[in-house]
């Protein structure tokens, strides 16, 4: 089955710095890669998501990039403002099934003014 | 906007209890899923649900689960004899298509004792 490995775990970064983070996957049939931020104790909130028949996708600060013949896709967090701190969560899904997402084990941003 | 919503926000139990978690899906939306995340840890795919039927469980969703759509509004997890690594917040999503994006309700954070 599908796989998600992220990276980094945990990352800092100073006010207006940028972030990256990327994940890889290992199932080529996934067509679908949404980003979910998740402030601590609450819910999962999907902040940008690419399909594979595109490159990049960008909205205002955040932009996500895709590579699907190394199988790999990152975000990209511009100008980071403190409230930009959270636990960040990749995922993919496959064309097959009902879309099961499969996530990445999370980083963790911290975003210091 | 709506929201997926969940009841009860924490519940706290023996174990070998019975338990009946509560998601109220986005209105308008068909496919239904339940995901769990152990403390610190990612969020792994339960079970998803469309047309009064399972159409895809994974490896912990075992004979302890299950889940039903009692009425047109309410969608529910019950695990009928919990374990102490049954301990996690659960959260409901919803979606409106197949391989449409998935909305998060805010949690159900389990306790076994």
């Amino acid at each position: 089955g599908e796989n998600v490995e992220q990276h980094p775990s945990t990352l800092s970064v100073q006010e207006g710095d940028s972030a990256v983070i990327k994940c890889t996957y290992s199932d080529s049939a996934s067509n679908y890669f949404p980003w979910y931020k998740q402030e601590l104790g609450k819910r999962p909130q999907l902040i940008i998501d690419i399909r594979s028949n595109v490159g990049e996708k960008k909205d205002q600060r955040i932009a996500v990039t895709l590579n699907k013949t190394a199988k790999h896709f990152s975000l990209h967090i511009t100008e980071t403002q403190p409230e930009d701190s959270a636990v960040y969560f990749c995922a993919a899904t496959s064309q097959t099934g009902f879309q099961k997402l499969v996530f990445g084990t999370g980083t963790r941003l911290l975003v210091s003014p | 906007e709506p929201e997926v919503t969940q009841t009860p926000s924490h519940q706290v139990t023996q174990m070998g209890q019975e338990v009946i978690l509560r998601c109220v899906p986005i209105s308008n939306h068909l496919y239904f899923y339940w995901y769990r995340q152990i403390l610190g840890q990612k969020v792994e795919f339960l079970v998803s649900f469309y047309n009064n039927e399972i159409s895809e469980k994974s490896e912990i969703f075992d004979d302890q689960f299950s889940v039903e759509r009692p009425d047109g509004s309410n969608f529910t997890l019950k695990i009928r004899s919990t374990k102490l690594e049954d301990s996690a917040m659960y959260f409901c999503a919803s979606s409106e298509a197949r391989r449409g994006v998935q909305f998060f309700g805010p949690g159900t954070r389990l306790t076994v004792l």
